[in-house]
């Protein structure tokens, strides 16, 4: 089945320092791939998507490109913010498309 | 617009015991989902929801149930309790009839300690 496998963290990084959190899938077909973010304290949020691939999804300054040769959909930032801390997921949609399968989940903490 | 709201936020029970969470779905949202996630890891689907119907299950026993209602809120009801259920229960919703191709708007969660 679907699975998806992101890299382990905690990544520590300073304020406006370059941002690579990797994410590998394995999937039948091509479903639509996914990043969440959950803040402190708050719900799982999405960050942003893409459907097929190489599309590249992006929002609040992150981005992350559908790559079908490498079947990996990393999040990259250029400068991140202290108000980017917090625990990061890459999903994708289950083979019966009724559900998100989540990875393990990434924290990233960021320092002034 | 008023968004996914789940109760109890946190809870304590013991093994053995049955316990019952609830979620109110964004509004206008037909399809609600919920999964477990398990400290230090990313979240379990469990089973979905649609029209009053399961819909999907994840890899999850009997003991895990749930409920629909014609306002598309839901119950996740837990029994037999064990320690392995200690998580945060999140709840999803979202306005595609009964399928995942777009987003999903969680609530914040229940934190559940078994004892």
């Amino acid at each position: 089945g679907n699975s998806v496998t992101q890299m382990e963290g905690p990544v520590t990084l300073s304020e406006e320092a370059f941002l690579t959190i990797n994410c590998t899938y394995t999937a039948t077909g091509y479903p639509s791939l996914f990043w969440y973010v959950q803040y402190p304290g708050e719900g799982l949020q999405l960050l942003l998507k893409a459907t097929k691939a190489d599309d590249k999804g992006s929002n609040k300054g992150f981005e992350a490109t559908y790559r079908k040769e490498t079947t990996s959909f990393h999040l990259e930032k250029g400068s991140v913010q202290v108000s980017d801390s917090a625990v990061y997921f890459c999903a994708l949609i289950n083979q019966a498309g009724t559900a998100l399968i989540f990875g393990k989940g990434t924290t990233l903490s960021v320092s002034s | 617009e008023t968004g996914v709201t789940q109760s109890p936020t946190h809870l304590i029970k013991t093994r053995g015991q049955q316990v019952t969470l609830r979620c109110s779905s964004q509004s206008g949202h037909n399809t609600v989902s919920w999964y477990q996630q398990a400290l230090g890891q990313g979240p379990q689907f469990i089973f979905q929801y649609y029209r009053e119907e399961e819909n999907g299950r994840g890899n999850f026993p009997p003991r895990f149930s749930g409920l629909q209602f014609p306002n598309y809120s839901s119950e996740l009801n837990v029994n037999a309790l064990e320690l392995d259920d200690s998580a945060l229960y999140l709840c999803a919703s979202s306005a595609l009839a009964g399928g995942v191709t777009g987003e999903l708007f969680f609530g914040e969660g229940s934190r559940l300690t078994v004892l």
